[in-house]
């Protein structure tokens, strides 16, 4: 069965740094694109980029690029979400899904991290 | 980037009636097209993908359409557990996109 079973909930401060984390089993991890998406509260979908764990090519939308970092471990069957320095406007949930290609749709989802920053 | 815009933003239908929900794209993306459905405090699954083609576990009820800007997602006949926000999204042009959901209520 296909999972991915990311971390739990965080609370953290504004500057803060943060990485959230994605976990994906019941199938060949390296062979599949690993995305994120955002999701704040009451709105829609957003979708952040995607990461090939087997070579670790990493693909960012431009209305993220430069604000997260996307990074993976095969070894561990692990893709990561990062941030630096962290705005009250990060204060979201944030999903991992599965994909075969880095422009494809999601065929599996992780059950989602919700983020808050707040001081 | 391409707009995917929703409509209407909240659909209230009878048991056992059709719903109709539309997504538009600001340009075309093809049959690049998948419709996700996500209940109350859980993450979105996926429903349909290359426009009309049903995800494994998709009942038959759901079916969708579409002409390279214009897609829709029909239920044929509304179920109680397809109370939901519906996304689409298109993966034809980077970065792929989502619109901006439709609410599907019990009337």
């Amino acid at each position: 069965e296909v999972q991915l079973v990311q971390s739990g909930p965080e609370v953290k401060k504004p500057g803060e740094s943060l990485k959230i984390s994605c976990k994906g089993s019941g199938y060949s991890f390296s062979t599949y694109w690993i995305g994120w998406v955002r999701q704040m509260a009451g709105t829609g979908l957003e979708w952040m980029g995607i990461i090939y764990p087997s070579d670790s090519d990493t693909r960012y939308s431009p209305s993220f690029q430069g604000q997260v970092t996307i990074s993976a471990d095969k070894s561990i069957s692990t893709a990561y979400l990062q941030w630096r320095s962290l705005k009250a406007s990060d204060t979201a949930m944030y999903y991992c899904a599965r994909g075969v290609g880095p422009v494809y749709d999601f065929d599996f989802w992780g059950r989602g991290t919700l983020v808050t920053v707040s001081s | 980037e391409i707009v995917m815009t929703q409509s209407p933003a909240t659909l209230s239908v009878s048991l056992g009636e059709r719903a109709t929900l539309s997504c538009r794209a600001s340009q075309g993306v093809s049959a690049d097209l998948a419709w996700y459905q996500q209940k109350p405090g859980q993450a979105p699954r996926l429903l349909i993908y290359g426009e009309s083609t049903r995800a494994t576990g998709t009942p038959a009820r759901f079916s969708g359409s579409g002409s390279g800007t214009e897609f829709t997602l029909t239920i044929s006949s509304l179920q109680s557990e397809d109370s939901a926000v519906y996304h689409c999204q298109q993966y034809n042009k980077w970065p792929p996109s989502f619109g901006g959901g439709t609410k599907v209520e019990i009337k």
